[in-house]
């Protein structure tokens, strides 16, 4: 299994306070994604990154920002989390080409109350 | 994108074959079908990818029509370990949004004993 490691597995937050969720890799693979899964939907991708210091948004960015300053860490940052933010987050990671597979973390259960 | 069309869910018996569909009319000459798999409160995990010919893992076979349009992912023997929510996603090559995977609402497996 790849070492994909996601830092809190649980969390609960007071609406307003910020938020940052860690994502840890120990495959050295290029592309990283944060996903949100909530009830009724699938995985929507938050945001993910090419390269070091390369970002990108996905489809349900707003309220987030990332960072990676290394290959090994991908940091989600809720910046004032809201009710609406209460999601189970997966980190996934990947190789440098696209017809690897794509690995996925245990989650993180947040709660925004 | 081009949509994948799955059963919302299905149902099999333990230790009998299982055929998961999965309508993609609208597929390219460059996307590739992935299958991942959801259990219980996990990350998802991949099963299988193809292109146009069958493949064959330790996990599944996957049958992909001739036209593309369609394709099944094949549990020869299902085990209570296999129930999870199967998510069938089209990949493109030539697109370079990360390579991230778009998931719909896959299909939810419930095998009895």
């Amino acid at each position: 299994d790849a070492g994909i490691t996601q830092s809190p597995r649980h969390k609960v937050t007071e609406t307003g306070t910020p938020v940052t969720l860690r994502c840890h890799q120990t495959e050295n693979h290029r592309y990283m994604y944060w996903y949100r899964q909530d009830p009724g939907h699938g995985l929507r991708l938050i945001h993910y990154s090419y390269g070091v210091k390369d970002t990108d948004k996905g489809e349900v960015s707003d309220g987030y920002s990332v960072s990676r300053s290394k290959t090994e860490d991908f940091l989600l940052t809720l910046e004032s989390a809201t009710s609406s933010q209460t999601s189970v987050y997966f980190c996934a990671t990947q190789g440098t080409t696209m017809n690897t597979e794509a690995f996925f973390g245990q989650g993180t259960r947040l709660t925004v109350v | 994108d081009a949509k994948t069309t799955q059963p919302n869910s299905m149902e099999s018996n333990e230790e009998e074959p299982v055929h998961l569909p999965c309508n993609h009319s609208t597929i390219s000459g460059t996307d590739y079908i992935h299958w991942y798999r959801q259990l219980p409160s996990q990350g998802p995990e991949y099963v299988i990818h193809g292109l146009t010919s069958n493949v064959n893992n330790r996990m599944a076979s996957l049958a992909i029509a001739e036209d593309r349009k369609s394709s099944t992912l094949i549990l020869h023997r299902a085990t209570l370990r296999d129930a999870a929510v199967y998510y069938c996603i089209l990949r493109d090559v030539g697109i370079h949004s990360g390579y991230a995977l778009n998931f719909g609402k896959g299909t939810s497996l419930l095998v009895t004993p």
